[in-house]
């Protein structure tokens, strides 16, 4: 079971826009930023969003974040084929026992 | 240009144990921060371990005592070693580095291409 709790699927029709919520708690979330991950299978994670809402170079700005207390979201717009992957939300956590926490993924499918 | 290959996983009996190595290019190892991120097959990110710039290491409970983070400031490498390894330990393994990504902002942007480990008799 993952520290932060996302939806496990979300889905859209090309064109569309979609959203992937991301819920934490005060260690991590809460008093941390976040960073976006998307995932092709079979291949390395990518940063897609960094310090809740900045993208890297190279990222569409069709991909956005944002963060509001202890929760976090990734909002795609113009949903494109190739958006189609695995997505994970991710933050530092201040707990004695953790450090670096993830979301369960949502596995994103492009009608 | 900023490189992260990891090597080392393969298959291994339960109980056994393995060292996986991370070379490192374009940056130093001994000055940066590091972690291991797992995933199991089918499965989601999970943090493994972390070492710090200054030598401080931290592991997830579920590999305290059986996993050891480490590197080699000589061979600009990040290693894991594996022991006592169970079914539940069988997954990709990724090593990750705290780079520079915009401005002065650091964050955990760059990944290896992950190496296969599966635990099984």
């Amino acid at each position: 079971q993952s520290v932060l709790t996302q939806p496990p699927s979300a889905s859209g029709t090309p064109g569309q826009r979609v959203t992937i919520s991301c819920s934490g708690s005060s260690s991590n979330i809460g008093s941390n930023t976040v960073n976006w991950y998307q995932q092709i299978p079979g291949t390395a994670p990518k940063l897609l969003i960094y310090s809740n809402n900045q993208r890297p170079s190279g990222v569409p700005d069709r991909f956005s974040g944002s963060k509001s207390g202890t929760s976090a979201s990734l909002a795609i717009s113009g949903l494109q084929s190739e958006d189609e992957a695995d997505y994970y939300c991710a933050a530092w956590d201040d707990s004695l026992n953790v450090h670096w926490v993830f979301g369960g993924g949502t596995k994103l499918t492009v009608l | 240009e900023v490189q992260l290959v990891e090597t080392g996983g393969g298959l291994i009996q339960p109980g056994g144990s393995l060292r996986l190595s991370c070379a490192a290019s374009g940056f130093t190892v001994s000055s940066s921060y590091m972690s291991w991120v797992r995933q199991a097959p089918g499965k989601g990110l999970e943090w493994v371990s972390v070492i710090y710039s200054g030598g401080s290491t931290y592991y997830a409970d579920s590999v305290k005592g059986r996993f050891t983070i480490s590197r080699d400031n000589s061979k600009n490498t990040l290693y894991l070693q594996m022991n006592s390894l169970r079914a539940e330990d069988t997954a990709v393994y990724y090593c990750a580095y705290k780079g520079l990504v915009s401005g002065n902002y650091y964050t955990w942007c760059y990944w290896g291409q992950g190496t296969l480990v599966t635990v099984s008799s």
